[in-house]
């Protein structure tokens, strides 16, 4: 069975600041793996995916994540953060058992953008 | 093109009633999902479904929750007798195919709140 663990279930960061979101995940077989950002009160948004190939994986709203199979992570990181970040972010991996997608979430990160 | 619609947006019922959420995929998708975000945890899978057809019902609870997706009309997630502990977030999510990496589209949710 898979898991995904979320290290911090809130952060703050300052406006202009490096937001770094830790993901860990463990699965018996290649994963893919995704963030998804959620805004009060709304469904889940793909922010970014990885499947197979290049382990940096650009993703929507200038955020990125780089797939690290020796130390299973999958951090999500932007260079520079704006107000408009302010949500929660969800880490997922997904496998298939039997050919379709069973999707794991972690249990959240809830970041703050102090301006 | 709309979206993964969920309907109703709120939901409040007396502990007793029935709880019936309904989801309508994309246009395209026969793959739906239905996931339980409880307050302050991520989404737990529930039951992957295809039309007339539950592939996969690990996630839902034994008694009094059940799920259909019949070949006409939005897929139902009915919840029987309801109690205190079903309030929480549900959310319906669509694919075109089963396959991991298919994009998992979401819906807003139905917000559940038992008295």
């Amino acid at each position: 069975a898979q898991s995904v663990t979320q290290l911090g279930s809130h952060v703050s960061v300052s406006e202009g600041a490096l937001v770094l979101l830790r993901c860990n995940y463990s699965s018996s077989v290649p994963p893919y793996l995704f963030w998804y950002v959620q805004y009060p009160n709304q469904g889940l948004q793909l922010l970014l995916k990885y499947t197979t190939g290049a382990t940096l994986v650009k993703g929507i709203n200038g955020f990125e994540a780089e797939f690290k199979k020796s130390e299973t992570s999958f951090h999500l990181t932007k260079p520079s953060a704006h107000m408009s970040d302010a949500a929660e972010y969800f880490c997922a991996v997904s496998v298939s058992p039997g050919g379709y997608q069973k999707v794991t979430f972690g249990t959240g990160t809830k970041l703050q953008v102090i301006p | 093109n709309a979206g993964v619609m969920q309907n109703p947006r709120h939901l409040v019922r007396r502990r007793g009633q029935e709880a019936r959420l309904r989801c309508s995929p994309m246009k395209g998708h026969s793959h739906v999902y239905w996931y339980r975000q409880l307050p302050e945890e991520g989404l737990k899978f529930m039951v992957y479904l295809q039309k007339e057809n539950i592939i996969d019902e690990s996630g839902m609870p034994k008694e009094r929750f059940s799920a259909e997706f019949p070949k006409e009309g939005p897929s139902i997630l009915r919840i029987q007798q309801v109690v205190r502990g079903d309030s929480a977030a549900y959310f319906c999510a669509s694919s075109r195919l089963g396959t991991s990496y298919n994009e998992q589209f979401f819906g807003p949710g139905t917000r559940l709140t038992v008295l």
